[in-house]
């Protein structure tokens, strides 16, 4: 199947600085990707769509100045956590999707665990 | 709002026995529902099930929709400790760009 990678994979931060989080598609073109997180024992959260070239959506709740989200070309989007606090520390996991637009080709990245000091 | 709800929420079996996961859904327009693994990290995709009462395999894994009753389940037979993991399933309703609405996830544990 098709690669995603996320970078970095684990990353420590100290309260009130921001952490950006990439995403990218190795082996295709992604037109679109999506940003969730996930808390200890419980399941993904979506929390954003991005298309390449526009505004990402972001689901109820998510404030959208505080997860910032990029997606500049069609191999990556970036999620930037802004002015981090403990309570944002989670698993963030992002998936892209093909150009076909099938969910048949949305394939996970590995995730980054962000931990806020 | 979108519900997907998955049960158990965990299961602790000895090797070589059959599980069923269950995973029951309340969304409007309904398209597709799919189950993942998830083992340490990323998701990996099991099935897609579209149509009611056609049964997806893949080995010892097999998984079925009730697109009437609004559920599905996820049959592992013959266990092994490498069915150890979160299972996940998720809906995709129409319109939504392929947009996952993930459950709650059933925490599989298979002991010796």
């Amino acid at each position: 199947g098709a690669v995603v990678s996320q970078h970095p994979s684990r990353v420590i931060c100290k309260s009130g600085t921001s952490v950006k989080i990439e995403c990218r598609s190795l082996d295709f073109q992604a037109t679109t990707m999506f940003w969730y997180r996930q808390f200890p024992k419980k399941s993904l959260m979506l929390m954003a769509t991005s298309n390449e070239g526009s505004k990402a959506t972001y689901e109820q709740g998510v404030e959208k100045d505080k997860f910032l989200i990029n997606h500049a070309s069609l191999t990556l989007s970036t999620l930037t956590v802004t002015s981090a606090h403990p309570e944002d520390s989670s698993f963030y996991i992002c998936s892209a999707q093909g150009t076909s637009g099938s969910v048949y080709e949305q394939y996970f990245g590995p995730g980054t665990r962000l931990t806020v000091t | 709002e979108d519900k997907v709800v998955q049960s158990p929420l965990s299961l602790v079996v000895h090797e070589g026995d059959t599980v069923t996961l269950n995973c029951s859904y309340e969304v409007t327009n309904f398209r597709s529902l799919l189950w993942y693994k998830q083992e340490k990290k990323a998701p990996t995709f099991l099935f897609m099930l579209t149509s009611s009462g056609i049964e997806k395999k893949s080995g010892r894994l097999s998984s079925i929709l009730d697109k009437k009753e609004l559920f599905s389940i996820l049959n592992i037979t013959a266990t092994q400790t490498g069915d150890s993991a979160i299972y996940l399933c998720a809906v995709v309703v129409t319109g939504t760009a392929s947009k996952l609405t993930f459950g709650t996830g059933t925490r599989l544990q298979v002991t010796l």
